[in-house]
């Protein structure tokens, strides 16, 4: 059984910073991993998708690392914004041909940026 | 593209009542999941629907859950004789191709279901 694990729960560092959030996960039979946004009382918000034959993927500030043989990605955010901050979701999707069962998600680190 | 659409955002209950929550997919999308988020705990999923199917229903509740995804309209989630432990977010979630077909999942915003 998949199990996605994210680190740390929650950071709170100064505006200006980069920052690392990791996410491992124990199954490597992946097939995409998904970065996602999360505000309080919202939905979640599709950050970067990095397919499992991909390595990194980058959109603005952000940058997410995929190494799929040994379980882990990265989600790095340069030049940090109090606007950035949010619960961060990590979740990674099965390979096909073994089943349904949709995405398998961290409980996400949950980042305060201070002004 | 109005993106994923959930209704309601907000929904209270009393114990034993039906709740029903709906979920338009976007545009063109075939494929409809449904996740749970119950406090302090991260996502799970719950169902997989593509229209007038279900495929994979493991990680829904075998009593008083069922879904559906209707040729026309919406899918729905409905939850029979709710209790207070079905308090939780319920996500909705679309994608174009399926999730292991490596294509994008979008989400809706979500129905907070809140029973007393």
């Amino acid at each position: 059984k998949q199990e996605v694990t994210q680190i740390p729960a929650a950071l709170s560092v100064p505006e200006g910073e980069n920052l690392v959030l990791n996410c491992s996960f124990t199954d490597s039979a992946i097939y995409n991993l998904q970065w996602f946004r999360q505000d309080p009382g919202k939905g979640l918000t599709s950050l970067l998708l990095i397919q499992s034959s991909q390595r990194e993927q980058t959109s603005g500030r952000l940058n997410a690392s995929l190494d799929k043989s040994s379980g882990r990605s990265t989600l790095y955010i340069a030049a940090s914004q109090p606007g950035d901050s949010a619960t961060y979701l990590c979740a990674v999707s099965r390979e096909s041909g073994g089943g349904a069962d949709g995405l398998t998600f961290g409980k996400g680190t949950h980042l305060i940026i201070q002004p | 593209n109005a993106g994923v659409m959930q209704n309601p955002r907000h929904l209270v209950r009393r114990r034993g009542q039906e709740a029903r929550l709906r979920c338009s997919p976007m545009k063109g999308h075939s494929h409809v999941y449904w996740y749970r988020q119950l406090p302090e705990e991260g996502l799970k999923f719950m169902v997989y629907l593509q229209k007038e199917n279900i495929i994979d229903e493991s990680g829904m509740p075998k009593e008083r859950f069922s879904a559906e995804f209707p040729k026309e309209g919406p899918s729905i989630l409905r939850i029979q004789q709710v209790v207070r432990g079905d308090s939780a977010a319920y996500f909705c979630a679309s994608s174009l191709m399926d999730v292991f077909g490596g294509t994008e999942a979008f989400f809706g915003q979500g129905t907070r279901l809140t029973v007393v």
